[in-house]
């Protein structure tokens, strides 16, 4: 499968706890993208790469999120001490320079 | 706030018919329009795009149409299938592909 892989698919944690998810986008892309995703809404952006470059952060994202791509590659979203309000499916997507962005399967975060 | 925005949360279709789902926005700036697909548990798939220099986009038994007087655009899938049940987001690019989705509109397609 060379699409885009997201781990873990479910995540139940603690309110108070620190969770860590990983998105490994397509190969050959630069531009990797972090959304989230409430039920029964859209996708909502919260920040984007360019290789190991972060370019923007939404002002969804609080001081307690955290997005790395360290080497240009794979990508880390963190969230320190879970709220409840945390709670949702985190999806992402990556894109060759301007072109179509595919989107991985998610990552369902329950905070409970 | 969302800058595109779906008319109706849920459509259901006989199977075989023909499918619309609309969508508005609120910037007439906006230039790069994309639906997506989602089906349960999966992420967004992409269907079709379309740009502010057309009006209307054609793909494999979908078609886009973009008013851009009364900015709005539609989505029309021939010969709906049951395949087809999923929920459908319109979104913006922004620029560099970062996107604002709106609602999504549920379709259910009825044997």
């Amino acid at each position: 499968d060379t699409g885009v892989s997201q781990d873990p698919r479910h995540k139940i944690t603690k309110r108070g706890q620190n969770v860590t998810f990983r998105c490994d986008p397509i190969s050959e892309h630069n531009r990797l993208y972090w959304y989230r995703q409430t039920l029964g809404q859209g996708p909502e952006f919260l920040t984007y790469f360019q290789n190991e470059a972060q370019l923007e952060k939404s002002r969804l994202l609080s001081d307690r999120f955290s997005a790395e791509r360290p080497k240009g590659s794979f990508s880390t979203l963190e969230i320190q001490r879970t709220e409840q309000g945390d709670s949702a499916m985190y999806l992402c997507a990556s894109s060759l320079d301007d072109t179509e962005a595919f989107f991985g399967q998610g990552t369902r975060l329950t905070v409970v | 706030g969302e800058s595109v925005g779906l008319h109706l949360p849920t459509l259901s279709v006989q199977e075989g018919d023909n499918s619309i789902i609309n969508c508005a926005y609120s910037n007439s700036a906006s230039d790069y329009f994309i639906w997506y697909k989602q089906e349960s548990g999966k992420g967004p798939q992409f269907i079709i795009d379309i740009r502010s220099n057309m009006d209307k986009r054609q793909g494999q038994r979908v078609t886009v149409l973009l008013n851009k007087t009364v900015k709005h655009l539609s989505l029309q899938i021939a010969a709906t299938q049951p395949g087809d049940s999923a929920v459908y987001f319109c979104a913006e690019n922004k620029g560099d592909y970062k996107l604002s989705f709106g609602a999504g509109t549920t379709v259910t397609v009825r044997a």
